[in-house]
């Protein structure tokens, strides 16, 4: 099984809200990432958790807030956005493998638009 | 630093056609690298990835790729296209392991497939 599932679909929030995007995976991998996707461009990383331990954040502005509960599970914060954060917010995982880059699998994306 | 380019924005072929997607990448060590396909609105599926070995690398839905270290080159392949595999086609390139764990990739800019009947 090689699937990554995320919540919800899609999101609409006014620039006051606070909502969160929860990702989860039954792969085993200890490694879990944020892409963020603009219309007609390749995903750009946002956060990496490995063995829920935040490893990096892309100069990724504070009001979005990562958090790793578990091993499994990745959730997104999101609290005062602006309309140019609308995108597809992908989720990714991978195995965490010392010697080597692995292969990372991604979800089906949450579309955010702000309104 | 590592970077990937695709130099084709947009292809069409007709169904039936081969298709060949050009990648190429730079990277200063042994590179892992990857093809993906999204279709709109959708995440981004592994199509096939090469770690070593064979540089004839097979991966699903038909397709194949070629890595070649004297062009820095891995690009896609498929001998028959299907109208389903109209899509936008990601090339990345894995570069190494981070200091706290976890990978970066680095994407093409990508190449959208369109497929005429």
């Amino acid at each position: 099984d090689t699937e990554v599932t995320q919540t919800p679909k899609h999101l609409v929030m006014g620039m006051t809200n606070k909502k969160s995007l929860k990702c989860e995976q039954h792969m085993g991998h200890r490694a879990m990432y944020w892409y963020k996707q603009k219309a007609k461009k390749p995903p750009e990383l946002m956060f990496v958790y490995s063995y829920e331990k935040l490893s990096i954040n892309e100069s990724v502005p504070s009001r979005f807030s990562p958090e790793c509960p578990n091993s499994s599970l990745l959730n997104l914060h999101l609290h005062a956005l602006q309309p140019e954060d609308s995108a597809l917010y992908l989720c990714a995982s991978s195995q965490e493998r010392l010697a080597g880059v692995r292969e990372q699998y991604f979800g089906p994306g949450t579309r955010l638009t702000v309104t | 630093a590592q970077s990937v380019t695709q130099p084709d924005i947009h292809i069409t072929v007709s169904e039936g056609a081969s298709l060949e997607l050009r990648c190429n990448y730079s990277y200063g060590a042994t590179p892992y690298l990857f093809w993906y396909v999204q279709s709109p609105g959708q995440g981004l599926q592994l199509l096939l990835k090469y770690f070593s070995g064979d540089t004839l690398v097979q991966g699903i839905k038909g397709f194949e790729a070629e890595f070649k270290r004297s062009q820095s080159s891995f690009n896609l392949r498929k001998p028959s296209v299907h109208w389903s595999d109209a899509a936008e086609y990601f090339c990345a390139v894995g570069g190494g392991i981070l200091t706290g764990g976890g990978n970066k990739l680095t994407f093409g800019t990508g190449t959208q497939l369109k497929v005429e009947l």
